[in-house]
């Protein structure tokens, strides 16, 4: 059973650009969350979909924004890009939406400079 | 004071011992606890899920829950090198979801 796949891996982006990063759950996961991690502030969560609608959202500012498709499929993008956001970027797929098994994936490393 | 609290470590071990890993959270109302190992430059790996007071084993992994005191920890026997990494404790709560709150990690280094 393939794991939670993220796309891309690495990127460089300059600020002010933006960009958008895909994740595609575990197969039969409905529910996608998006994590970031920086050294600094450790893992912090953003956002969470299930079922194609937005349960929770973390403290981040409204140029962090996310979808998910149908199939599950989720896309998260970040507008006007900031030294700060340079980061590890985590998608993380659970089954259901009550806080049971949440894998995650291998993360994009996002750059931005 | 933070949600979810680790000590930072490093927790250094010889081979073969145990390994003891704590979190305190401060939110009562927490529901699912998880261990996610993390090695340097990968994501996190979950490990063990804990959802009731007790003990609960897999492997050379044990999970301890006390909601009265709300702590929860992870034992790791025998440890070996290849258990060298940072350990994150994290936390679900009451009606939302899958949002996990995650403390700042626990290094740990298991010298030959």
């Amino acid at each position: 059973k393939a794991g939670v796949t993220q796309t891309p891996r690495y990127l460089i982006k300059t600020r002010g650009q933006q960009v958008t990063l895909s994740c595609s759950p575990i197969s039969g996961h409905r529910s996608v969350s998006w994590y970031q991690q920086t050294p600094g502030q450790g893992l912090q969560f953003l956002f969470e979909y299930f079922s194609e609608t937005q349960r929770n959202k973390g403290n981040f500012p409204g140029r962090f924004s996310g979808r998910q498709f149908s199939n599950s499929r989720s896309e998260m993008n970040v507008s006007t890009l900031e030294l700060g956001d340079s980061a590890l970027y985590l998608c993380a797929s659970s089954p259901t939406g009550d806080g049971n098994t949440i894998y995650f994936g291998e993360g994009s490393w996002l750059t931005v400079v | 004071q933070k949600e979810v609290e680790q000590n930072s470590g490093p927790l250094s071990v010889p081979e073969g011992a145990i390994a003891s890993l704590n979190c305190t959270y401060s939110d009562r109302v927490s529901q699912s606890f998880f261990w996610y190992r993390q090695y340097s430059g990968k994501s996190p790996e979950l490990i063990m899920s804990i959802y009731s007071n007790g003990d609960k084993e897999d492997g050379r992994f044990t999970a301890q829950l006390n909601k009265a005191s709300q702590y929860v920890s992870l034992l790791i026997r025998d440890s070996q090198p290849s258990d060298s990494a940072t350990y994150l404790c994290a936390v679900t709560h009451n009606n939302a979801g899958n949002m996990l709150t995650f403390g700042g990690g626990t290094r740990l280094m298991v010298k030959p």
